[in-house]
């Protein structure tokens, strides 16, 4: 079975600029749960899509914006970009079909804002 | 709020030299524990997920075990390629269903030949 996949694996912006990345879950999976990871906050959540409606929300500003499509995939946009955003930015995708289960990620997309 | 401490930050280990890493977890309602190994540049790979306290898995080298507040990482007789950061991560909150992880800051993990 496929693994999690994440379009671009690389990215280079300017501040100002607005990105969009994408994600496609494992086969099966209705869950998308998307995630930034900096050295000096660790991994922290964004938010998460089910059956294309956001069900949580971490506590990001409104620049950080997500969608998830009929079939499961997700894109997450990120407008008027900071330096501060320069980050790994994690998909993880989970069956969902009850509390505690597993979340599998992809390998990410490395943004870099100049 | 949730938290999750993870220690120590880093540990350096000799090949074969056994040793254990802590989660610490507050949390309201805990649906799952969930440890995850990650590579430098990629993607955590998942480990285990335990559910209950008193609750242990296996899986080759490692061992997972969990209380009611912490969570134990132990690895036996460890090898180079199991270098790598090892973090943990609980599920919990009162949206039910939702899948949000709060992660611990990770311990970087160095086995020396």
């Amino acid at each position: 079975k496929a693994g999690v996949t994440q379009t671009p694996r690389y990215l280079i912006k300017t501040r100002g600029q607005q990105v969009t990345l994408s994600c496609s879950p494992i086969s099966g999976h209705r869950s998308v749960s998307w995630y930034q990871q900096t050295p000096g906050q660790g991994l922290q959540f964004l938010f998460e899509y089910f059956s294309e409606t956001q069900r949580n929300k971490g506590n990001f500003p409104g620049r950080f914006s997500g969608r998830q499509f009929s079939n499961s995939r997700s894109e997450m946009n990120v407008s008027t970009l900071e330096l501060g955003d320069s980050a790994l930015y994690l998909c993880a995708s989970s069956l969902a079909l009850a509390e505690g289960d597993t979340q599998y990620f992809g390998p990410g997309t490395r943004l870099t804002v100049l | 709020e949730d938290q999750v401490t993870q220690s120590p930050e880093a540990l350096r280990l000799q090949e074969g030299e056994s040793s254990s890493l802590n989660c610490s977890y507050t949390v309201s309602g805990l649906r799952g524990l969930f440890w995850y190994r990650q590579d430098p540049g990629k993607g955590p790979e998942f480990l285990f997920t335990l559910y209950s306290a008193g609750e242990e898995k296996e899986k080759e080298r490692l061992k997972a075990t969990l209380t009611k507040k912490e969570s134990f990482l132990h690895i036996t007789a460890p090898k180079p390629e199991d270098s790598a950061t090892y973090l943990c991560a609980v599920q919990a909150g009162v949206i039910q269903g939702a899948q949000k992880l709060v992660f611990g800051q990770g311990t970087r993990l160095t086995i020396n030949p």
